[in-house]
């Protein structure tokens, strides 16, 4: 297993268009997470799965993002209408139970 | 409200020198976790503390659980600019199950 991996590394999208993002998690971690992170500050709590089930949603997530993990494996974050404002690192994290989080690379989106 | 507080925010110090950086909250904590990011990466788990008064080491870092299992702290002797990234710490409180995140340690260490 080669960790979490994420696609794509960087995006550059104009103002209104819609972006999506894939996270790959470790094969046997049973919960993704998805959080968002501007330079220089922590991860902000976006959403997480156990397996296919969406537990838990952040309030910063407005109906312009969503999120997928069919079949429990690969996940995806969908931004409609993209804003200046939704610029940051986008991360995907899976874990085991509560033991600690393995982190991807991330995805740079940059709204232009 | 913040529940884990880090501090100091910023640190930029010479190689050689020794450091901590404090991870400090009101609330108990059944776990806490201490995570390294370098720039356009993912944080990466450096080490998880389970038990109040615990300490770990890992080379010339040095972790510690609070008695209280309320704060933690991350030491770290003779840091080497490849010690450069952001620290940030984050623990799993009462019934909640997702981390809480420190808003972390920016930490430069100049050669």
């Amino acid at each position: 297993d080669t960790g979490v991996s994420q696609n794509p590394r960087h995006k550059i999208t104009k103002r209104g268009q819609n972006v999506t993002f894939r996270c790959d998690p470790i094969s046997e971690h049973n919960r993704l997470y998805w959080y968002r992170q501007t330079l220089g500050q922590g991860p902000e709590f976006l959403t997480y799965f156990q397996n296919e089930a969406q537990l838990e949603k952040s309030r910063l997530l407005s109906d312009r993002f969503s999120a997928e993990r069919p079949k429990g494996s690969f996940s995806t974050l969908e931004i409609q209408r993209t804003e200046q404002g939704d610029s940051a690192m986008y991360l995907c994290a899976s874990s085991l139970g509560f033991a600690g989080y393995t982190f991807g690379s991330g995805t740079r989106l940059t709204v232009v | 409200t913040q529940l884990l507080e880090q501090s100091p925010q910023f640190l930029s110090i010479q190689e050689g020198e020794n450091l901590t950086v404090y991870c400090n909250s009101s609330s108990v904590f059944s776990s806490l976790q201490w995570y390294r990011q370098e720039p356009g990466e993912g944080p990466v788990l450096l080490v998880t503390v389970v038990t109040g008064g615990e300490v770990k080491k890992l080379k010339r870092l040095t972790f510690q659980f609070g008695d209280a299992r309320k704060d933690s702290s991350l030491h770290i002797t003779a840091a080497q600019p490849g010690d450069t990234g952001l620290y940030l710490c984050a623990g799993f409180a009462g019934n909640n199950r997702k981390l809480i995140w420190g808003l972390g340690t920016s930490l430069a260490v100049n050669p």
